[in-house]
């Protein structure tokens, strides 16, 4: 079964440095997403992506945020300089078409120190 | 504004009965719902899906009501399984690409 695949799964960083998320997404889906998970917490929206181009993001996706699909399979998720407020886990997400199922990956634990 | 949540932060059952999670939402705009299950240290995976256009929808043991009235969504588990234990969000969207998630009900199975 297809599945979307995140790397690495734990992260562990130091504040002010920048972070590269990777994730790919299952091969044929079009919508590309990258959701996060504050520990205890829901997940909140933060980017969403189409035809190599962001379609619309949240108010957490901020200047330090970045996303870029530099290949036919890869889907990134750069912060720049990152906060300790930043330490989550990462979800990253795809779709076919717009308002059907999401599949999820498994998540990267981003921990800022 | 937009707001998806839950009514009951932890729901405990024994081993084999039903149980019901619900959700409220309060867009009225929101024409997709999905429920999700997430397991301890997993990303969320999908468990079933609703259109507005639809009021009930079952899959293997799962099945989704909704109630557009009154803006409410509900999963019942069927004989409920050890390894049905997990946190459960429902997640809304409208005319846009995202998901707005609510804000999840532990479900822990007991024998």
């Amino acid at each position: 079964e297809p599945e979307v695949t995140q790397t690495p799964s734990h992260q562990v960083t130091q504040m002010g440095q920048e972070v590269i998320l990777r994730c790919v997404p299952i091969s044929n889906h079009l919508y590309f997403y990258w959701y996060r998970q504050i520990l205890g917490q829901k997940v909140e929206f933060l980017v969403s992506f189409y035809n190599n181009e962001i379609s619309e993001k949240s108010e957490i996706f901020d200047d330090q945020f970045s996303v870029e699909r530099p290949d036919g399979s890869n889907f990134t998720l750069k912060i720049r300089s990152t906060k300790l407020e930043d330490s989550a886990m990462y979800f990253c997400a795809s779709s076919r078409t717009v308002n059907t199922e999401a599949f999820f990956g498994q998540g990267t634990r981003l921990t800022v120190v | 504004g937009e707001s998806v949540g839950l009514h009951l932060p932890t729901l405990s059952v024994q081993e084999g009965d039903n149980s019901i999670i619900n959700c409220a939402y309060s867009n009225s705009a929101s024409d997709y719902f999905i429920w999700y299950k997430q397991e301890s240290g997993k990303g969320p995976q999908f468990i079933i899906d609703i259109r507005s256009n639809m009021d009930k929808r079952q899959g293997q043991r799962v099945t989704v009501l909704l109630n557009k009235t009154v803006k409410h969504l509900s999963l019942q588990i069927a004989a409920t399984q050890p390894g049905d234990s997990a946190v459960y969000f429902c997640a809304e969207t409208g005319n846009t690409d995202k998901l707005i998630f609510g804000t999840g009900t532990r479900l822990q199975v007991f024998p």
